[in-house]
């Protein structure tokens, strides 16, 4: 079965650090890949995704990502974070279906 | 522009007691509809999805059940809460294939509830 492994459960870093969260995923086929964030007290909301092309997506707020498929990798990165990155960050997967799995989650704490 | 609604936005309910949880989508017509509950360090569990009116695929055997009686309405129920039905449930959309979106879920703001 499909899942999303995501190595880093609690990150924090100082302001101006670089950031890159991890995220492997097991599925043979061709998939669809996501980065979500959520901010504290706010909804889930869509940082980033891969559908096919350039392997290297570029998200809002700075946020990118690169898909390598020989590691079954995406793993987002930042160049320098901000306080306001502090969020858990959640990576996805969609293979062709109509159902989409979530990693367990990355508590990223940035101090100021 | 496509809304996502759901209500309560909390519940304190004793357990054995029955459950129903809505989910409402509006701004769209036949979304792919979800139900995920999300507790801490676990992440996002799917539940249930459906992919039209009627159509439910269940992901996790539990305690719950979904339905779907209307295009943009979506239902978590359960006929006796335990106490390992307490977490955070969220709703979300997707466009259907035909639509710009369909690769991409919107979350609504979610519904905490603790079973006593």
């Amino acid at each position: 079965a499909q899942s999303v492994s995501q190595h880093n459960h609690h990150v924090i870093l100082s302001e101006a650090a670089s950031l890159e969260l991890g995220c492997n995923y097991s599925y043979g086929g061709t998939v669809n890949l996501f980065w979500y964030v959520q901010y504290p007290g706010q909804h889930l909301q869509l940082l980033l995704k891969y559908f096919s092309g350039d392997p290297l997506v570029k998200g809002i707020k700075g946020f990118e990502a690169e898909f390598i498929k020989s590691k079954f990798s995406f793993n987002l990165r930042k160049p320098s974070v901000q306080w306001s990155d502090t969020a858990e960050y959640f990576c996805a997967l969609k293979e062709g279906g109509d159902k989409i799995i979530f990693g367990k989650g990355t508590r990223l704490h940035i101090l100021p | 522009s496509q809304t996502i609604h759901q209500w309560p936005a909390t519940l304190v309910q004793p357990v054995g007691s029955p459950l129903s949880l809505e989910c409402t989508v509006e701004g769209t017509s036949n979304p792919n509809l979800y139900w995920y509950r999300q507790a801490a360090g676990r992440g996002l569990q799917l539940l249930f999805y459906s992919v039209g009116i009627g159509q439910i695929s269940s992901e996790v055997p539990q305690n719950l059940s979904a339905s779907r009686p209307q295009d943009r309405q979506f239902i978590l129920s359960s006929k006796k809460l335990l106490l390992s039905d307490s977490g955070f449930y969220l709703c979300a959309w997707s466009g259907g294939i035909q639509l710009a979106g369909y690769n991409e879920q919107f979350f609504g703001p979610g519904t905490r509830l603790t079973v006593l």
